[in-house]
């Protein structure tokens, strides 16, 4: 089974901290993905990263930056955490698939609750 | 152009009946189209997906209707079952490997007993 992990389900910081989730996949997969959920706005694409140490912004990037230093692992990081980031935050992992026709899903982790204060 | 818009927000639905989630696109490029489910407290689980070369793909009681004209797509629930009571996603994707998933903004479906 693919498992994704988060480090954490619930954090509580304060405003201006610097923040840290960090997600591991164990399947070799080469994509990995942070998206935020917030009730009523779905899933919301913060960053992604295709092989190690590639990042690409989506659709929220601001406020956030990102690393991935091995494949297993990507780690996203708030600077300065405000309120406004507080949310679900959602990792997920998939493979290239084939070249042709069959798709891979992406596999997500529990996800980690912030709540910054 | 890459938005996936998803209907209706929230659903009630009674037990046995049939639930309908509708999802349309604008991207003529996306050519892989998931649903994912997601329980209270856990992260969304992939359900059934479809490629636009098939009008209709059936895994027990779920089912995907695609229609490639008209760019929109949609989940039946037949039989609908309290354990059904979930927040549902769809999503599309196009062909290029460096690309993410676009999700729709979720239905809220509660089957009631």
């Amino acid at each position: 089974d693919v498992k994704v992990t988060q480090s954490s389900r619930y954090l509580v910081k304060r405003t201006g901290e610097k923040v840290f989730l960090e997600c591991v996949q164990d399947m070799d997969h080469e994509n990995m993905f942070w998206y935020r959920q917030d009730p009523g706005l779905g899933l919301r694409l913060i960053y992604f990263s295709y092989d190690v140490k590639m990042k690409e912004k989506g659709d929220i990037p601001e406020g956030y930056s990102v690393s991935r230093e091995k494949k297993e692992r990507f780690s996203l990081i708030l600077e300065s955490a405000s309120t406004n980031q507080t949310s679900m935050y959602l990792c997920a992992s998939s493979g290239l698939g084939d070249p042709g026709r069959r798709k891979i899903p992406q596999y997500f982790g529990p996800g980690t609750r912030l709540l910054v204060l | 152009q890459q938005q996936v818009k998803q209907s209706p927000q929230s659903l009630i639905v009674q037990k046995g009946g049939i639930s309908i989630i509708n999802c349309a696109y604008e991207n003529t490029a996306f050519d892989y189209f998931p649903w994912y489910q997601q329980f209270p407290g856990k992260g969304p689980a992939l359900l059934i997906a479809i490629r636009p070369d098939v009008s209709e793909k059936k895994e027990g009681r779920f089912t995907i209707s695609f229609n490639k004209s008209a760019k929109q797509f949609s989940l039946h629930i037949m039989d609908s079952q309290p354990g059904d009571s979930a927040t549902y996603f769809c999503a599309a994707k196009g062909p290029q490997a460096g690309t993410a998933l676009i999700f729709g903004k979720g239905t809220t479906l509660s089957v009631s007993s």
